[in-house]
């Protein structure tokens, strides 16, 4: 079985600086999807940036990247420029590529809070 | 409409009562799952549809619990008899096909007094 883990319950940044959430995961497959999904106080989740495990180059979004440590299954998350609006909870997510069910095994999230 | 559309927002029952929960996936989506999130923890999975039908309910956690959906569309998810433990928030996503990206609705928070 596939698990995640977030480590980290609560993290605190500067506004404009650069901020680093972690996040391990254990699987052994070898073909499967990384997520980081944000959840502001709306409930609503929202995809903030994705992985193929085959792809060696990290994924980036604007101001969102990754560091994707294959071998360590280690799929951090790096905010630069933090704002004020990237407030929130945020969850680490695995999928296995190719499954029957394609569901998401969350880790249990670190609240990120950006101070002005 | 654009999104994935959950109703009602909140929910407050009395314990024993039955509830239902309602998901509105994108149009077209064929892929809708259900997700819990108790308090202080990540989202649990617990059924997944494919069109009308649910090839996994291993999340389900126990036979108080069901789903359905018709039409390919709508999803209804059902707690009988409700008890405290299933105070949570329950997240509804879809997404066009299976291996892609998850679109999730605001919820339904659930409080059983």
């Amino acid at each position: 079985a596939q698990t995640v883990t977030q480590s980290q319950p609560e993290m605190s940044v500067q506004e404009a600086e650069t901020v680093t959430l972690s996040c391990t995961y254990d699987t052994s497959e070898n073909n499967y999807y990384l997520f980081w999904y944000k959840q502001p106080p709306s409930r609503q989740m929202i995809l903030v940036i994705r992985q193929e495990a085959y792809k060696q180059q990290n994924a980036t979004e604007n101001r969102f990247s990754v560091n994707f440590q294959k071998a360590a299954k280690s799929f951090s998350l790096k905010i630069s420029d933090s704002q004020l609006g990237d407030t929130a909870m945020y969850f680490c997510a695995f999928m296995k590529y190719g499954g029957a069910t394609n569901k998401l095994i969350f880790g249990t999230g670190t609240l990120l809070a950006v101070q002005p | 409409g654009a999104g994935v559309s959950q109703s009602p927002s909140n929910k407050v029952t009395e314990k024993g009562k039955d509830v239902e929960l309602r998901c509105d996936p994108i149009s077209g989506h064929t892929a809708l799952y259900w997700y819990r999130q108790s308090l202080g923890q990540g989202l649990e999975f617990l059924i997944y549809f494919q069109g009308n039908s649910a090839p996994d309910k291993s999340g389900l956690p126990s036979d108080r619990f069901s789903a359905e959906r018709t039409g390919g569309s709508v999803s209804t998810l059902t707690i009988q008899r409700t008890q405290q433990e299933d105070s949570a928030v329950y997240l509804c996503a879809s997404s066009p096909t299976v291996n892609t990206e998850a679109f999730f609705g605001q919820g339904t928070r659930l409080t059983v007094v």
